[in-house]
C-alpha cells in the first residue's frame, strides 16, 4: 500500500529564512507525489505536482520539491519564508496516476508558523 | 468564475441523526471526490463519482453514501451519526476522474455532532 509520513507537526521559520517540509512516501512502486497548502478557512490548493517527469518540481509562490527515490523523499523547500506562507502543508500521494481514480493519500500535514 | 461551492458552511447534529452535504463542482468539471479530514489530520477519501456512476469508495462504514446529479453535482450522505464523525468535509472536483487531472477543492463544510 502506498502512504505518505510527515515526521514535523508543526514547524516555525522567521520571516526571510529557508523552509523545509518534510516527506518520505512508500511505495511498491514509481508514485505520483504532489504537496497541497490549506490556509485557514480556505480550500486546499496544489503547490506542485511530480509525475516521473523532472526530479526537481516548481510550483507556486517560489516554492519547490526534489523527488530522491533513494532516500523515497519529496521534501518542500523555499528559499526565503514570507508571512503569507503560514498556512499547513499536505505531502500527497496517489495510487493511480492515469488509472480509473483520482483518489489521493495525504500525510498527517505540517503546520508552517512564520515569525515577523 | 466560481469554484467548488459547498453547503452549508457549519452544521451541527446531534447522535443518531442524518445529514446531507452538497457541493457544486467548477463549471464543466464531471468528477467530484469527497474527503474527510478530522481535527489535527489529513484528509480521508471517502468516494469519487464521476458521470454520475461511483468510480472509488475508500474505507468508511456504509452509513456514509454519496450521489452525483445530472448537473454533475453532489451530496454525502452520513446516517446514524456518531460523535467521531465531527470533521471538516472536504469536496473537489476536476474534469475527468483520473489522475492526470488537477483537483480543486472547495472550502469544506464544517460538521459537529454532539
Amino acid at each position: 500500500a502506498q502512504s505518505v509520513t510527515q515526521l514535523d507537526s508543526h514547524v516555525s521559520v522567521s520571516e526571510g529564512t529557508p523552509v523545509l517540509l518534510s516527506c518520505n512516501y512508500s511505495s511498491s512502486y514509481s508514485p505520483s507525489l504532489f504537496w497541497y497548502v490549506q490556509h485557514p478557512n480556505k480550500g486546499l490548493q496544489l503547490l506542485l505536482k511530480y509525475t516521473s517527469a523532472a526530479t526537481l518540481v516548481k510550483g507556486i509562490n517560489g516554492f519547490e520539491a526534489e523527488f530522491k527515490k533513494s532516500e523515497t523523499s519529496f521534501h518542500l523547500t523555499k528559499p526565503s519564508a514570507h508571512m503569507s506562507d503560514a498556512a499547513e502543508y499536505f505531502c500527497v500521494v496517489t495510487p493511480d496516476y492515469g488509472g480509473a481514480t483520482n483518489k489521493l493519500i495525504f500525510g498527517t500535514g505540517t503546520l508552517l508558523a512564520v515569525q515577523p | 468564475d466560481a469554484g467548488v461551492t459547498q453547503s452549508p458552511t457549519h452544521l451541527i447534529k446531534t447522535r443518531g441523526q442524518h445529514v446531507t452535504l452538497r457541493c457544486s463542482p467548477i463549471s464543466g468539471h464531471k468528477s467530484v471526490s469527497w474527503y474527510q479530514q478530522v481535527l489535527g489530520q489529513g484528509p480521508q477519501f471517502i468516494f469519487q463519482y464521476y458521470e454520475k456512476e461511483e468510480r472509488g469508495r475508500g474505507n468508511f462504514p456504509d452509513r456514509f453514501s454519496a450521489r452525483q446529479f445530472p448537473n454533475y453535482s453532489s451530496e454525502l450522505n452520513v446516517n446514524a451519526l456518531l460523535l467521531g464523525d465531527s470533521a471538516l468535509y472536504l469536496c473537489a472536483s476536476s474534469l475527468a476522474g483520473t489522475g492526470y487531472n488537477e483537483q480543486f477543492f472547495g472550502p469544506g463544510t464544517r460538521l459537529t455532532v454532539l
